[in-house]
Protein backbone atom coordinates (compact mmCIF):
# COMPACT_ATOMS: atom_id res chain seq x y z
CA UNK A 1 0.00 0.00 0.00
CA UNK A 2 1.41 3.72 -0.43
CA UNK A 3 1.94 6.17 2.22
CA UNK A 4 3.29 9.76 2.24
CA UNK A 5 5.43 10.95 5.02
CA UNK A 6 6.04 14.62 6.09
CA UNK A 7 8.58 15.83 8.49
CA UNK A 8 8.91 17.82 11.24
CA UNK A 9 5.59 17.54 12.47
CA UNK A 10 6.31 20.47 13.78
CA UNK A 11 8.19 23.70 13.45
CA UNK A 12 9.15 27.08 14.98
CA UNK A 13 11.48 29.50 13.21
CA UNK A 14 12.74 32.78 13.44
CA UNK A 15 11.42 35.64 10.94
CA UNK A 16 14.66 35.52 8.44
CA UNK A 17 15.46 31.91 8.68
CA UNK A 18 15.82 29.36 5.99
CA UNK A 19 12.87 26.43 6.23
CA UNK A 20 13.16 23.08 4.49
CA UNK A 21 10.27 20.85 4.50
CA UNK A 22 10.21 17.35 3.47
CA UNK A 23 7.51 14.58 1.74
CA UNK A 24 8.16 11.49 0.73
CA UNK A 25 5.97 8.84 -0.86
CA UNK A 26 6.27 4.77 -1.00
CA UNK A 27 4.78 2.46 -2.41
CA UNK A 28 3.77 4.02 -5.86
CA UNK A 29 6.25 5.78 -8.98
CA UNK A 30 6.38 8.28 -10.88
CA UNK A 31 3.18 10.60 -8.69
CA UNK A 32 2.07 13.55 -9.60
CA UNK A 33 2.84 15.41 -6.16
CA UNK A 34 1.94 18.56 -4.57
CA UNK A 35 1.87 21.11 -1.51
CA UNK A 36 -0.31 23.19 -0.23
CA UNK A 37 -0.47 25.86 2.50
CA UNK A 38 -3.79 26.19 4.83
CA UNK A 39 -4.13 29.18 6.81
CA UNK A 40 -6.24 29.55 10.34
CA UNK A 41 -7.38 26.17 9.66
CA UNK A 42 -9.47 26.39 6.90
CA UNK A 43 -9.10 27.13 3.13
CA UNK A 44 -5.82 25.14 1.33
CA UNK A 45 -3.72 27.05 -1.42
CA UNK A 46 -1.74 25.14 -4.11
CA UNK A 47 1.39 26.38 -3.85
CA UNK A 48 3.61 24.00 -6.09
CA UNK A 49 2.71 20.83 -7.93
CA UNK A 50 5.07 18.29 -9.81
CA UNK A 51 4.88 15.85 -12.75
CA UNK A 52 8.58 14.57 -12.37
CA UNK A 53 11.74 15.19 -11.03
CA UNK A 54 12.76 18.69 -11.68
CA UNK A 55 9.56 19.45 -13.11
CA UNK A 56 7.93 21.62 -10.89
CA UNK A 57 4.93 24.25 -11.53
CA UNK A 58 4.53 26.93 -9.28
CA UNK A 59 0.92 28.62 -8.52
CA UNK A 60 1.37 31.43 -6.69
CA UNK A 61 4.65 34.10 -6.04
CA UNK A 62 6.01 33.90 -2.46
CA UNK A 63 8.53 33.63 -0.44
CA UNK A 64 9.00 29.93 -0.87
CA UNK A 65 10.07 27.18 -3.67
CA UNK A 66 10.08 23.81 -4.17
CA UNK A 67 11.97 20.68 -5.51
CA UNK A 68 11.90 17.71 -6.13
CA UNK A 69 15.42 15.74 -6.44
CA UNK A 70 14.33 12.12 -6.43
CA UNK A 71 10.74 10.79 -7.96
CA UNK A 72 9.15 10.76 -4.51
CA UNK A 73 10.69 12.88 -2.89
CA UNK A 74 9.53 16.58 -2.55
CA UNK A 75 10.99 19.19 -0.71
CA UNK A 76 9.33 22.83 0.43
CA UNK A 77 12.13 25.39 0.61
CA UNK A 78 12.52 29.24 1.79
CA UNK A 79 15.95 31.63 1.90
CA UNK A 80 14.48 33.68 4.54
CA UNK A 81 10.85 32.98 6.58
CA UNK A 82 8.45 35.98 7.14
CA UNK A 83 5.69 35.89 9.61
CA UNK A 84 3.20 35.17 6.87
CA UNK A 85 4.71 31.94 6.40
CA UNK A 86 3.23 30.54 9.21
CA UNK A 87 0.36 27.57 8.61
CA UNK A 88 -0.21 23.85 7.97
CA UNK A 89 1.79 22.37 4.84
CA UNK A 90 0.44 19.63 3.73
CA UNK A 91 1.93 17.43 1.02
CA UNK A 92 -0.20 15.41 -1.29
CA UNK A 93 0.04 12.96 -4.22
CA UNK A 94 -1.78 11.44 -7.10
CA UNK A 95 -1.78 8.79 -9.79
CA UNK A 96 -0.95 9.57 -13.05
CA UNK A 97 -3.41 8.99 -15.34
CA UNK A 98 -3.08 5.76 -18.15
CA UNK A 99 -4.38 8.43 -21.07
CA UNK A 100 -4.36 11.58 -21.50
CA UNK A 101 -6.10 13.79 -19.21
CA UNK A 102 -7.23 10.09 -17.43
CA UNK A 103 -5.47 11.99 -14.20
CA UNK A 104 -7.98 14.48 -13.84
CA UNK A 105 -10.21 12.19 -12.18
CA UNK A 106 -8.03 10.84 -9.50
CA UNK A 107 -8.23 11.46 -6.34
CA UNK A 108 -4.88 13.11 -4.26
CA UNK A 109 -3.77 12.03 -0.97
CA UNK A 110 -2.90 13.80 1.61
CA UNK A 111 0.03 13.61 4.41
CA UNK A 112 0.13 14.42 8.14
CA UNK A 113 1.13 17.82 7.58
CA UNK A 114 3.63 20.27 9.23
CA UNK A 115 2.60 23.21 11.72
CA UNK A 116 5.12 25.58 10.66
CA UNK A 117 5.12 28.99 13.04
CA UNK A 118 7.16 32.04 12.70
CA UNK A 119 8.18 34.23 15.35
CA UNK B 1 -10.86 29.59 -13.69
CA UNK B 2 -12.65 27.00 -11.26
CA UNK B 3 -13.78 27.58 -8.24
CA UNK B 4 -16.06 25.78 -5.30
CA UNK B 5 -18.80 27.54 -2.32
CA UNK B 6 -19.18 26.17 0.99
CA UNK B 7 -21.83 28.81 2.08
CA UNK B 8 -21.74 27.27 5.50
CA UNK B 9 -19.04 28.18 7.68
CA UNK B 10 -20.38 25.71 10.42
CA UNK B 11 -22.98 23.23 10.61
CA UNK B 12 -24.57 21.62 13.60
CA UNK B 13 -26.58 18.48 14.26
CA UNK B 14 -27.80 16.13 16.89
CA UNK B 15 -26.59 12.97 16.63
CA UNK B 16 -28.71 10.14 15.09
CA UNK B 17 -30.27 12.94 12.79
CA UNK B 18 -29.27 13.13 9.56
CA UNK B 19 -26.44 16.13 8.22
CA UNK B 20 -26.15 17.75 4.78
CA UNK B 21 -23.07 20.08 3.93
CA UNK B 22 -23.06 22.04 0.94
CA UNK B 23 -20.83 22.17 -1.69
CA UNK B 24 -22.03 24.45 -5.21
CA UNK B 25 -19.27 24.58 -7.96
CA UNK B 26 -18.38 26.64 -11.31
CA UNK B 27 -15.95 24.96 -13.62
CA UNK B 28 -15.91 25.23 -17.74
CA UNK B 29 -17.51 21.80 -18.98
CA UNK B 30 -18.43 19.26 -16.90
CA UNK B 31 -16.41 18.66 -13.51
CA UNK B 32 -14.45 16.40 -11.70
CA UNK B 33 -15.76 16.75 -7.86
CA UNK B 34 -14.56 15.45 -4.29
CA UNK B 35 -14.91 15.75 -0.52
CA UNK B 36 -12.50 15.12 2.05
CA UNK B 37 -12.78 15.30 5.86
CA UNK B 38 -9.79 16.82 7.86
CA UNK B 39 -9.59 15.94 11.92
CA UNK B 40 -7.69 18.68 13.81
CA UNK B 41 -3.76 18.88 13.23
CA UNK B 42 -4.14 16.20 10.75
CA UNK B 43 -3.91 15.98 6.74
CA UNK B 44 -7.29 15.28 4.89
CA UNK B 45 -8.91 12.44 4.02
CA UNK B 46 -10.79 11.30 0.79
CA UNK B 47 -14.20 10.15 1.39
CA UNK B 48 -15.75 10.52 -2.40
CA UNK B 49 -15.56 11.40 -5.77
CA UNK B 50 -17.93 12.00 -8.52
CA UNK B 51 -16.48 11.38 -12.12
CA UNK B 52 -19.45 10.39 -14.47
CA UNK B 53 -22.63 8.02 -14.53
CA UNK B 54 -25.31 8.08 -11.09
CA UNK B 55 -25.77 11.06 -9.69
CA UNK B 56 -25.50 9.38 -6.08
CA UNK B 57 -21.91 8.64 -5.07
CA UNK B 58 -21.41 6.39 -1.93
CA UNK B 59 -18.30 7.20 0.06
CA UNK B 60 -16.26 5.77 3.21
CA UNK B 61 -17.97 6.08 6.74
CA UNK B 62 -21.37 5.83 4.78
CA UNK B 63 -21.14 9.32 3.49
CA UNK B 64 -22.47 9.82 0.04
CA UNK B 65 -22.88 13.07 -1.98
CA UNK B 66 -25.66 14.14 -4.87
CA UNK B 67 -24.26 15.40 -7.93
CA UNK B 68 -26.64 17.96 -9.45
CA UNK B 69 -26.08 19.49 -12.70
CA UNK B 70 -28.25 22.05 -12.75
CA UNK B 71 -27.61 23.50 -9.63
CA UNK B 72 -23.90 22.84 -10.18
CA UNK B 73 -24.18 21.04 -6.19
CA UNK B 74 -22.46 18.50 -4.87
CA UNK B 75 -23.91 18.55 -1.37
CA UNK B 76 -22.47 15.67 0.93
CA UNK B 77 -24.77 13.33 3.20
CA UNK B 78 -25.61 11.37 6.55
CA UNK B 79 -28.35 9.88 6.74
CA UNK B 80 -27.18 9.49 10.51
CA UNK B 81 -24.86 11.31 12.19
CA UNK B 82 -22.21 10.25 14.63
CA UNK B 83 -20.21 12.03 17.31
CA UNK B 84 -16.99 11.04 15.94
CA UNK B 85 -18.36 12.50 12.27
CA UNK B 86 -17.16 16.38 13.93
CA UNK B 87 -14.52 17.40 11.93
CA UNK B 88 -13.81 19.70 8.93
CA UNK B 89 -14.96 18.83 5.48
CA UNK B 90 -14.12 20.15 2.16
CA UNK B 91 -15.32 20.03 -1.19
CA UNK B 92 -12.91 20.54 -4.20
CA UNK B 93 -13.28 20.34 -8.22
CA UNK B 94 -11.36 19.94 -11.00
CA UNK B 95 -12.60 20.60 -14.73
CA UNK B 96 -12.09 18.36 -17.24
CA UNK B 97 -9.87 20.13 -19.41
CA UNK B 98 -7.68 22.17 -17.18
CA UNK B 99 -4.54 21.90 -14.25
CA UNK B 100 -3.83 19.28 -12.59
CA UNK B 101 -4.57 20.63 -9.41
CA UNK B 102 -7.97 20.35 -7.16
CA UNK B 103 -9.38 23.59 -6.15
CA UNK B 104 -10.70 23.21 -2.69
CA UNK B 105 -13.41 25.01 -1.01
CA UNK B 106 -13.25 27.19 2.91
CA UNK B 107 -14.15 24.07 4.21
CA UNK B 108 -17.54 23.17 6.27
CA UNK B 109 -16.84 22.42 10.38
CA UNK B 110 -19.44 19.65 11.44
CA UNK B 111 -20.37 19.86 14.97
CA UNK B 112 -22.51 16.75 16.33
CA UNK B 113 -23.78 16.84 19.67
CA UNK B 114 -24.26 14.20 21.33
Amino acid sequence: SQTIHQWPATLVQPVGSPLSLECTVEGTSNPNLYWYRQAAGRGLQLLFYSIGIDQISSEVPQNLSASRPQDRQFILSSKKLLLSDSGFYLCAWSVKGTSSGGEKYNEQFFGPGTRLTVL
Amino acid sequence: AQSVAQPEDQVNVAEGNPLTVKCTYSVSGNPYLFWYVQYPNRGLQFLLKYITGDNLVKGSYGFEAEFNKSQTSFHLKKPSALVSDSALYFCAVRDRTGRRALTFGSGTRLQVQP
